[in-house]
């Protein structure tokens, strides 16, 4: 089980806006900055936002991330068939004192 | 342009070592903090270890703790993870990791390690 929970699934069709979530505790989301990764069939993840609602350079302002309290939520609008992959919540652990990840949301765009 | 390049993988009996390392390039590799994470083919993300720019402050997972051990060459500019007593459950995709959280977070492509008899 992981110390993140993130939805196992979440489906769109083009266009649509899909909101992906994640639930933590107060060691982990309500004391720190959340990331969230893109992971494409047979590649390696990729960052999509960090510092709770930051985007790295070349990651298109459709993906947006916000955090409240001990939940996260990443927003994906003008959803588009090239973002079908799975996504995953990341943050520190303070009592763990180590890196946690969500399980994973599989995104379907149908 | 960066480049973090795994190489070391490969199948391993239970109860046996390995030693993974990571290639950097691209970027100023002793200005920054590496992580190992681990990736169950077809299954979520966990992280291993961590370790500081000059190496003298390491972290690490409970589940690898004692059995892991994370190092680093500067002026090789390379990452290492000394993997021993290894188990089924220790298999996985193993990814370097540049600045984990940050901003100048990467990753590399991977490397598999199999545990099996």
């Amino acid at each position: 089980q992981s110390v993140l929970t993130q939805p196992p699934s979440a489906s769109g069709t083009p266009g649509q806006r899909v909101t992906i979530y994640c639930s933590g505790s107060s060691s982990n989301i309500g004391k720190n900055n959340v990331c969230w990764y893109q992971q494409l069939p047979g590649t390696a993840p990729k960052l999509l936002v960090y510092g709770n609602n930051q985007r790295p350079a070349g990651v298109p302002d459709r993906f947006s991330g916000s955090k409240s309290g001990t939940s996260a939520s990443l927003a994906i609008s003008g959803l588009r068939s090239e973002d079908e992959g799975e996504y995953f919540c990341a943050v520190w652990d303070d009592s763990q004192s180590g890196v946690v990840f969500g399980g994973g949301t599989q995104l379907t765009v149908l | 342009e960066v480049q973090l390049v795994e190489s070391g993988g490969g199948l391993v009996q239970p109860g046996g070592s390995l030693t993974l390392s990571c290639a950097a390039s691209g970027f100023t590799f002793s200005s920054y903090w590496m992580h190992w994470v681990r990736q169950v083919p077809g299954k979520g993300l966990a992280w291993v270890s961590r370790i500081n720019p000059d190496g003298s402050t390491t972290t690490y997972a409970d589940s690898v703790k004692g059995r892991f051990s994370i190092s680093r060459d500067n002026a090789k500019n390379t990452l290492f993870l000394q993997m021993n007593s290894l188990r089924a459950e220790d298999t996985a995709v193993y990814y370097c990791v540049r600045s984990l959280l940050g901003k100048d977070d990467y990753w590399g492509q991977g490397t598999l390690v199999p545990v099996s008899s």
